[in-house]
């Protein structure tokens, strides 16, 4: 079956570090969603893409849907101590709202 | 964005019985999710539950083990049958809107501890 590659599989940063992490699909993919999970919670949608190429903000953080529509990347500018938490790539390779492969998640530590 | 939440947030429960997990969503939904995520792990889909049929597995997830019904367009429940420590996990809801298209919101999910 479909598989996601996500990797760093951990980080460990600075406050006000720049962070990158990156998603690849065996599979081409029509969506590409990122997430993020705190302790005790649910998965929050940061950002959804839908385009080849689209490249999409949501604050401090940007996220790009590759050419190729077999990977994604989610940046965070300038982290502070509230973005520690797992973060998740998603993506379905078909449409109307049907179920999402993710990938093992990033996790991110930020120290001030 | 969906709002969706989740009864019980946790449980603790003892080998060999049973828990019912109950999913409401404050719009009217085609499709719901349920999920597993284990300790440390990444969510794994366990099947699609839609209103007025049979819900569908994935592999490796069977209807005697995991029932589900979805009595209506907000709401479904995931049963976890016969459990055993292994069953030990987070469990989740998501639903797509209709205003999101493709984006999936998630409930806050059910934690659950087998002994």
């Amino acid at each position: 079956g479909q598989q996601l590659n996500q990797s760093p599989q951990s980080m460990f940063i600075q406050e006000g570090e720049d962070v990158s992490m990156n998603c690849t699909s065996s599979s081409i993919f029509n969506t590409w969603l990122w997430y993020k999970q705190d302790p005790g919670e649910g998965p929050v949608l940061l950002i959804a893409l839908y385009k080849a190429g689209e490249l999409t903000s949501n604050g401090r953080l940007t996220a790009q849907f590759g050419i190729t529509r077999k990977d994604s990347f989610l940046n965070i500018s300038a982290s502070i101590p509230s973005d520690v938490g797992i973060y998740f790539c998603a993506g379905n390779v078909n449409q109307a709202g049907t179920a999402l492969i993710f990938g093992k998640g990033t996790t991110l530590s930020v120290s001030s | 964005s969906a709002v969706i939440s989740q009864k019980p947030s946790r449980d603790i429960c003892q080998r060999g019985t049973s828990l019912t997990i109950q999913c409401q969503v404050d719009s009217q939904v085609t499709m719901m999710f349920w999920y597993r995520q284990q300790p440390g792990q990444s969510l794994t889909l366990i099947a699609t539950a839609n209103q007025g049929s049979e819900a569908t597995y994935e592999s490796g997830f069977v209807i005697d083990k995991f029932p589900i019904s979805r009595p209506n367009l907000t709401f479904s429940t995931l049963t976890v049958s016969n459990m055993s420590p292994e069953d030990s996990s987070i469990y989740l809801c998501s639903a797509p809107t209709a205003n999101s298209y493709n984006e999936q919101f998630f409930g806050p999910g059910t934690r659950l501890t087998v002994l």
